[in-house]
């Protein structure tokens, strides 16, 4: 069964201390791995998208890394504004139109000033 | 910038009552999709449709139908609201089966009250 697991559920950081968030995902095939930031109330927004084991990508303070089986969000110096929950999600090999994604329940992160 | 906007951000309805929720997106996306959030469940996909006038059934499609009639526009619809609808409901889009990504993009939100 498609099944993605994110860890820890909730997190707490004083600000500039480093951290990681991981998702670890069993797929029968990997199109795309996605991480997303969600504020309360509002819809989550894009971060990054990883196709392939050994990719990196970076965006201010975060950088996504890939594995055959897990993913890593990597907060460097975090500041009080990067206080959200993240959210990770897999794209499956599926055939036909099935364009759908498999969703991890995400990490509450919250950064103390 | 992709843009997904929602009708509503705040709705409140009675118990029994037929419930629109509209979705918009400017991208000329193939595919849309409608979700429930709710604390402890995560993001569940209510419907999908990757075609005008196409849709399949998410994993919990039970008390919701759907509508394309054109392609930027994906409608919801509680055919008659209960209590357990009560939820935060998401629409999200992305490019077609002949793209390379299935990046899906995401709306505000409707937080949707049946009391």
């Amino acid at each position: 069964e498609d099944q993605v697991t994110q860890s820890p559920e909730a997190l707490r950081l004083q600000e500039g201390e480093s951290s990681s968030l991981n998702c670890s995902y069993t797929v029968s095939g990997l199109r795309g791995l996605f991480w997303y930031r969600q504020d309360p109330g509002k819809g989550p927004e894009f971060l990054f998208t990883l196709y392939s084991a050994g990719e990196e990508k970076e965006k201010e303070r975060l950088k996504a890394t890939l594995t055959k089986k897990e993913s890593f969000l990597h907060i460097t110096a975090p500041k009080p504004e990067d206080s959200a929950t993240y959210l990770c999600a897999v794209s499956p090999r599926y055939a036909g139109n099935n364009r759908k994604l498999i969703w991890g329940l995400g990490t509450s992160l919250a950064v103390n000033p | 910038d992709v843009k997904v906007t929602q009708s509503s951000r705040y709705l409140v309805k009675r118990t029994g009552e037929k419930v629109f929720l509209e979705c918009v997106q400017d991208m000329d996306h193939e595919n849309m999709f409608w979700y429930r959030q709710d604390p402890g469940l995560g993001l569940r996909l209510i419907y999908f449709s990757y075609d005008v006038k196409m849709k399949e059934k998410g994993d919990i499609p039970e008390g919701y139908s759907v509508s394309r009639e054109k392609k930027e526009r994906f409608s919801l619809i509680l055919e008659s609201a209960s209590t357990n609808q009560t939820s935060m409901y998401l629409c999200a889009s992305s490019s077609g089966t002949s793209g390379s990504t299935d990046t899906q993009y995401f709306g505000p939100g409707t937080r949707l009250t049946v009391l």
